[in-house]
């Protein structure tokens, strides 16, 4: 059973460019979560989604920054117009349902140059 | 607003000895706490938890302590393997259980280099 993969691993954006990372959950997980370390940081909250449906978002930025899980292929997180306070490490985590642990992928490593 | 605080970055220890790693929050609302391990390039694993209802748990050679008046939880390991050498993250849920919500609020992580 593979665990929760995330692609790329590495991403190179210049400033103005859009970057999409990709999330597949655990298979048989339906709740994914997306969370940001910045440098020196522990990992902050961004969104929780479930196929289909944003549950919380609280932790997005307000401008730039969406998430997505659709009924069929893996969640996806944008960022537009990308600047180098982006540039960070991108871990994605998924469950089975609200009230099980969630298990987290290798991250995406997202820098702007 | 940093709600979950580990205030050591680093902790050396030999191996073999107790290595102690220290969290603190600030928020009375949390009422579930877990441990995750980190390696470099990896994702964090999940390693040990506690209910705000207990002070301790404990799973093999890792223990969790909370005291809740003080709003302070250790992890203990015990004794210490060359392989523990990780970053620790203390993280807070506001769920009553492991997944109640996995909204987690993290703290800054303490490294932890065991020696041979």
């Amino acid at each position: 059973n593979a665990g929760v993969m995330q692609n790329p691993r590495h991403l190179v954006r210049r400033r103005g460019q859009e970057a999409r990372l990709r999330c597949s959950p655990m298979k048989g997980h339906s709740h994914v979560y997306w969370y940001r370390q910045l440098p020196e940081e522990g990992l902050k909250f961004m969104v929780y989604l479930q196929k289909e449906n944003i549950i919380d978002e609280s932790g997005m930025p307000k401008e730039r920054f969406s998430a997505e899980f659709p009924k069929e292929g893996p969640s996806i997180l944008r960022i537009q117009q990308v600047v180098r306070g982006d540039s960070a490490a991108y871990f994605c985590a998924s469950s089975g349902s609200k009230d099980t642990e969630a298990f987290f992928g290798q991250g995406t490593r997202l820098t702007v140059v | 607003d940093q709600q979950v605080k580990q205030n050591s970055p680093s902790l050396s220890v030999q191996e073999g000895r107790i290595s102690i790693l220290n969290c603190d929050y600030t928020n009375s609302m949390f009422d579930y706490f877990l441990w995750y391990k980190k390696y470099p390039a990896e994702g964090p694993t999940f390693l040990i938890s506690i209910s705000s209802i207990k002070d301790k748990n404990e799973d093999g050679r890792f223990t969790v302590f909370l005291n809740k008046s003080a709003k302070h939880l250790s992890l203990h390991i015990v004794p210490s393997q060359p392989g523990d050498s990780a970053v620790y993250f203390c993280a807070a849920s506001l769920g009553n259980s492991i997944g109640a919500t996995n909204k987690l609020i993290f703290g800054t992580g303490t490294l932890l280099a065991v020696q041979p």
